[in-house]
């Protein structure tokens, strides 16, 4: 079981919007920044967005990021096809002291 | 430009270890924390520790502690990372990263196989 939960699928068509939560507690998410990546299958995670709601170089604006409490939500909009892929939160436990991972969310655009 | 590039696949058998390495070119390599970061067949991420290439500094998570050890060669530009004891439950995809601050991971390496099998 993963310390931080987010949900194991979300679908939507092409053009349309979506948001995926990752929830954890005071101990993670509560007190740490959040670090979003995706990962098409068979190739390395890639940096999303990172401290809460930043984009890296090169991250379209179809993408953010924001924190609130104990939760944090990742947005795309405008979905495209290439946008399929697994996407996974993460952000330090103080309490485990450890880098902690979301169990991933699987995004098909229909 | 950045670049991470990992050793190549390995199979091993239970209890034998493995070494993994990764080499860092384009930047300076003590100016930024390697880490490294496994996951199994089908599964998601799970973070296994880091190591300071400028001072040598380790921190491993507490599920690899006594199994694990972190090093670097910085002549190299080099961080390995090396597993014992191995397991079938320890076969995945390892990868290193780079960190700019704990969490983000802005550079990964390709990731390196380890299939433990009897």
């Amino acid at each position: 079981q993963s310390v931080l939960t987010q949900p194991p699928s979300v679908s939507a068509a092409p053009g349309q919007k979506v948001t995926i939560s990752c929830s954890g507690s005071s101990s993670n998410i509560g007190n740490n920044y959040v670090y979003w990546y995706h990962q098409v299958p068979g190739t390395a995670p890639k940096l999303l967005i990172y401290d809460d709601n930043k984009r890296p170089s090169g991250i379209p604006d179809r993408f953010s990021g924001s924190r609130s409490g104990t939760s944090a939500t990742l947005g795309i909009t405008g979905l495209q096809p290439g946008d399929e892929a697994d996407y996974y939160c993460a952000t330090w436990d103080n309490r485990l002291s450890v880098v902690v991972f979301g169990g991933g969310t699987k995004l098909t655009v229909l | 430009q950045v670049q991470l590039v990992q050793s190549g696949a390995e199979v091993k058998k239970p209890g034998a270890s493995v070494k993994v390495s990764c080499k860092a070119s384009g930047y300076t390599f003590s100016d930024y924390y390697i880490h490294w970061v496994r996951q199994a067949p089908g599964q998601g991420l799970e973070w296994m520790g880091w190591i300071n290439p400028n001072r040598g500094g380790i921190n491993y998570a507490q599920k690899f502690q006594g199994r694990v050890t972190m090093t670097r060669d910085t002549s190299l530009s080099t961080a390995y990372m090396e597993l014992s004891r191995l397991r079938s439950d320890d076969t995945a995809l390892y990868y290193c990263a780079r960190s700019f601050g704990i969490g983000r991971f802005d550079y990964w390496g390709q990731g390196a196989l380890v299939t433990v099998s009897s």
